[in-house]
């Protein structure tokens, strides 16, 4: 079955740094990957979609520009954290959808525990 | 899409069937039924979904009433593993997934 691969698993970093989580599709190609945020006892929300080969479209509240996603192969979609602040600690996932299966499940990467410290 | 309501949380005994409901009153006709579950730090991993015929893979059946504004996710002998959050979606295909609160489904031995 599809698998997506995300990387790292979980990461530390001091308030004022940018942290980079990758996601990978290890077995398909994902033309669209999305991410996603999640915050202790919270739901999951979808934070942008992204595109290979173009720009990200993000959910409203969303800074663009803190939250850099770049999507250059099909394989790979990048998320960087940019100015890391404490209140962007949380968990999150990314995934991806082999466009012509029928039954267009999406796939879920293991996510990446953000703690900014 | 349309919006899904299920209990916040949900028990049963390791071993048991595990019967999770999902209300969805206003799925119109082209809206999948779609489940997926979370086990506690993990992402999302799909279950089953289905369009008005009832379902049944290798983890799960789906039941989806005849009218279709009800759907419950079947567990046939739920085990300790299979405690997680349980998330009911309606949507079109390949649209994108939004995630309600979902059901926290406990397996007690």
């Amino acid at each position: 079955g599809a698998v997506v691969s995300q990387h790292p698993s979980r990461v530390i970093c001091k308030s004022g740094t940018s942290v980079k989580i990758e996601c990978r599709s290890l077995d398909f190609q994902a033309t669209t990957m999305f991410w996603y945020r999640q915050f202790p006892k919270q739901s999951l929300m979808l934070m942008a979609t992204s595109n290979e080969g173009s720009k990200a479209t993000y959910e409203q509240g969303v800074e663009k520009d803190k939250f850099l996603i770049n999507h250059a192969s099909l394989t790979l979609s990048t998320l960087t954290v940019t100015s890391a602040h404490p209140e962007d600690s949380s968990f999150y996932i990314c995934s991806a959808t082999e466009p012509d299966r029928d039954d267009s499940d999406y796939t879920f990467g293991s996510g990446t525990r953000l703690t900014v410290v | 899409d349309a919006k899904t309501t299920q209990p916040p949380s949900m028990d049963c005994a390791e071993g048991r069937a595990a019967n999770l409901p999902c209300n969805h009153s206003t799925i119109s006709g082209n809206e999948y039924v779609y489940w997926y579950r979370q086990i506690h730090s993990q992402g999302p991993q799909y279950i089953i979904h289905g369009l008005k015929n009832n379902e049944t893979n290798e983890m799960a059946s789906l039941i989806i009433t005849e009218d279709r504004k009800s759907s419950t996710l079947i567990l046939p002998h739920a085990t300790l593993r299979d405690t997680a959050v349980y998330y009911c979606i309606v949507r079109v295909g390949y649209s994108t997934l939004t995630f309600g609160k979902g059901t926290m489904l406990l397996v007690s031995p």
